[in-house]
C-alpha cells in the first residue's frame, strides 16, 4: 500500500520567515495530495490540495508543489505568523470519489516565534 | 467544504463499559464516512470506512467486534467502542468525502479509566 514520509518532524521559524515541509510518497498511482493543519485538540482542517495534473498551486501565503517523477510534494508558507503554529499533515490518495482513502504523513509541528 | 460534527467532544468512562460516538454530516448526505484514531503526537490512522446501508470496511489490525460502526442514515455514522480499556484512550475523528477531498469533524477525546 501507499507510504507517505514527511520531514521535518519539527520546524521552528521566526515570524515573517518562510517554512517548507516536504513529503514523499511511494505509490505512483496516487494522484491527489491534500495538506491539513491541526491545532491542539481539534480535527484537521484542509488548507490546500493539489492534483497530479498540476505542478503548483498557490493560495495567498500558502503554496504546494508536486514533482510526480520524484514522487514528492512540498508545502510552502510565506510570511509566517504566530497563528500558523500548528501540526501540519500531508496525505496522498488514489483519488476518484468520496470513498478514496487517505494515507497520512507523520506530521510536522511548526512553531512560529516572535 | 463539508461540515461535519461529532458528539460528544470528550468522554470519560470506566474500563469495561461501551462508548458511542456520533458523526454527522450537516450539509450534504454522505454514503461514505471514515473513522480515524489519533494517539498523542502521532498521525491519523484510518480505522474503517463507514458505508451507508452496508457493513463497514475495517483496516488491517482493527477489531471489528470491538469497534462497531453503524451508518444507518445518509447523515449519521456511529462508532461504538465496546468493553473499552485504557489502551483505547485516544482521539477519534471522523470525516466525510466531497469527491476525493475529506473534511474532518472536530474529534472526540476518549479517556478510559
Amino acid at each position: 500500500g501507499e507510504n507517505v514520509e514527511q520531514h521535518p518532524s519539527t520546524l521552528s521559524v521566526q515570524e515573517g520567515d518562510s517554512a517548507v515541509i516536504k513529503c514523499t510518497y511511494s505509490d505512483s498511482a496516487s494522484n491527489y495530495f491534500p495538506w491539513y493543519k491541526q491545532e491542539l485538540g481539534k480535527g484537521p482542517q484542509l488548507i490546500i490540495d493539489i492534483r497530479s495534473n498540476v505542478g503548483e498551486k498557490k493560495d495567498q501565503r500558502i503554496a504546494v508543489t508536486l514533482n510526480k517523477t520524484a514522487k514528492h510534494f512540498s508545502l510552502h508558507i510565506t510570511e509566517t505568523q504566530p497563528e500558523d503554529s500548528a501540526v501540519y499533515f500531508c496525505a496522498a490518495s488514489i483519488g476518484g470519489g468520496t470513498a478514496s482513502k487517505l494515507t497520512f504523513g507523520t506530521g510536522t509541528r511548526l512553531q512560529v516565534t516572535l | 467544504g463539508a461540515v461535519v460534527s461529532q458528539h460528544p467532544s470528550w468522554v470519560i468512562c470506566k474500563s469495561g463499559t461501551s462508548v458511542k460516538i456520533e458523526c454527522r454530516s450537516l450539509d450534504f448526505q454522505a454514503t461514505t464516512m471514515f473513522w480515524y484514531r489519533q494517539f498523542p503526537k502521532q498521525s491519523l490512522m484510518l480505522m474503517a470506512t463507514s458505508n451507508e446501508g452496508s457493513k463497514a470496511t475495517y483496516e488491517q489490525g482493527v477489531e471489528k467486534d470491538k469497534f462497531l460502526i453503524n451508518h444507518a442514515s445518509l447523515t449519521l455514522s456511529t462508532l461504538t467502542v465496546t468493553s473499552a480499556h485504557p489502551e483505547d484512550s485516544s482521539f477519534y475523528i471522523c470525516s466525510r468525502g466531497v469527491r476525493e477531498t475529506q473534511y474532518f469533524g472536530p474529534g472526540t477525546r476518549l479517556l478510559v479509566l
